[in-house]
């Protein structure tokens, strides 16, 4: 079974520019969450979509959105890039079937964005 | 609030020693845990989690967790390191009560394994 796939891989912006990302979960997996990961901050949770439907939110400002797809693909975007938002962003799924919240989060290889 | 404690930034071993990456959590409720290892430019892979039951929880490449509720820790341990563990671990934490499946992760500790 193939693994959580995230495009694009490497990205490079220029602030006040928007990003869109990416990421295609594991067959049969429908619930999806992004994380930012830095230095300085380590891991933190952005959001997670289960059913096309925002489940759980973390502690970002508004310029970080997120949507989920009927194919339980899901996108984020960025909008008004800041040089602060320079990170590794993973998406992970898990299958949540039946709402269960015992699963495990399978992550991808994550987007490098760069903003300069 | 949850939260998830990895007091060393850092573990040193030597090849064929025994390992152990301490992590304390914090929730209201009661935890689901878990372990996941991070090389370099790759995502989080999945180790193991304690949901219910046994304390100690056996999972991938040789490793296994702890877990202790009166200490309100979850310490990995492998009896014997392999330089081909050298990697940043991370500890992880879900609310037993929360709806959804994200993670509270900790702030991760880099295992070094010498030859």
């Amino acid at each position: 079974k193939a693994g959580v796939t995230q495009t694009p891989r490497y990205l490079i912006k220029t602030r006040g520019q928007q990003v869109t990302l990416s990421c295609s979960p594991i067959s049969g997996h429908r619930s999806v969450s992004w994380y930012q990961q830095t230095p300085g901050q380590g891991l933190q949770f952005l959001f997670e979509y289960f059913s096309e439907t925002q489940r759980n939110k973390g502690n970002f400002p508004g310029r970080f959105s997120g949507r989920q797809f009927s194919n339980s693909r899901s996108e984020m975007n960025v909008s008004t890039l800041e040089l602060g938002d320079s990170a590794l962003y993973l998406c992970a799924s898990s299958r949540s079937a039946s709402g269960s919240n015992t699963d495990t989060q399978y992550f991808g290889p994550g987007t490098r964005l760069t903003v300069l | 609030a949850q939260s998830v404690a990895q007091p060393e930034d850092q573990v040193n071993v030597a090849e064929g020693n025994p390992l152990t990456v301490k992590c304390t959590y914090s929730v209201s409720g009661n935890p689901y845990l878990f372990w996941y290892v991070q090389y370099p430019n790759r995502g989080l892979q999945f180790l193991l989690k304690y949901i219910t039951g046994d304390n100690l929880v056996k999972g991938s490449y040789g490793f296994e967790a702890e877990f202790n509720k009166s200490q309100t820790s979850f310490h990995l341990k492998k009896p014997s390191a392999l330089v081909s563990d050298s990697a940043l671990y991370f500890c992880a934490v879900r609310d037993m009560g929360q709806a959804g499946t994200a993670l509270i992760f900790g702030k991760g500790t880099t295992l070094s394994v010498s030859s």
